[in-house]
């Protein structure tokens, strides 16, 4: 199965760079995803990454270290609009069908 | 275009009863996913739809729970005897399985409560 670990919780300052962890055990791997989600919305896509090293997107970023179980989403220039829940999901190996684990989410705060 | 569109958006209904709740995907994907979102848990997988082949059922917690997807669109989720523990966001997602990221695009969710 898949285990999935991210904090629950941080608060971040308007303009700042905040990183988000998140580490995973997994009987399979065949890619990672980070999603935000603001409170009563959809989840929406935000990256992917199935092999190491840094992916950018203007002002998001991810990071991933397989053999660490590792990966990170970097937010930069950090605006109000930011203040969400993070979710970092697993999908299994392949032949196991597209489904991914979730963890619990990261609730991050912007303020000014 | 149109995204993922999930009714309704909120169901009460009382301990025992039957619901019913329904997901259009976006036009053209062949995958269908429905997750749930229990308060303080990540999103669970249900239940997985890939144009003819037979669901990925691993997912439904208790033969309470059924799902099916009617010429490949539309899917409806059934939950039988409602239970209060059944209680969360039921969230639909779906993809075009042929690339390969294979992104999940969800939908709003319906959120049930049981009473």
């Amino acid at each position: 199965g898949q285990n999935i670990d991210q904090p629950t919780e941080m608060t971040a300052t308007e303009g700042a760079i905040v990183q988000i962890n998140c580490t995973y055990q997994t009987s399979g791997f065949n890619g990672l995803f980070w999603y935000q989600q603001h409170a009563g919305e959809a989840p929406t896509f935000l990256s992917y990454n199935v092999l190491d090293g840094l992916e950018e997107k203007g002002r998001f970023s991810s990071f991933l270290s397989r053999s660490k179980g590792y990966s990170y989403l970097l937010l930069k220039e950090l605006q109000m609009k930011d203040s969400a829940s993070y979710l970092c999901a697993v999908r299994g190996p392949t032949g196991g069908g597209n489904k991914l684990t979730f963890g619990t989410g990261t609730q991050l705060k912007v303020e000014l | 275009g149109a995204g993922v569109s999930q009714s309704p958006s909120n169901k009460v209904t009382e301990k025992g009863k039957d619901v019913e709740l329904r997901c259009d995907p976006i036009s053209g994907h062949t995958a269908l996913y429905w997750y749930r979102q229990s308060l303080g848990q990540g999103l669970e997988f249900l239940i997985y739809f890939q144009g003819n082949s037979a669901p990925d059922k691993s997912g439904l917690p208790s033969d309470r729970f059924s799902a099916e997807r009617t010429g490949g669109s539309v899917s409806t989720l059934t939950i039988q005897r409602t239970q209060q523990e059944d209680s969360a966001v039921y969230l639909c997602a779906s993809s075009l399985r042929e690339l390969a990221k294979n992104i999940q695009y969800f939908g709003a969710g319906t959120r049930l409560s049981v009473l």
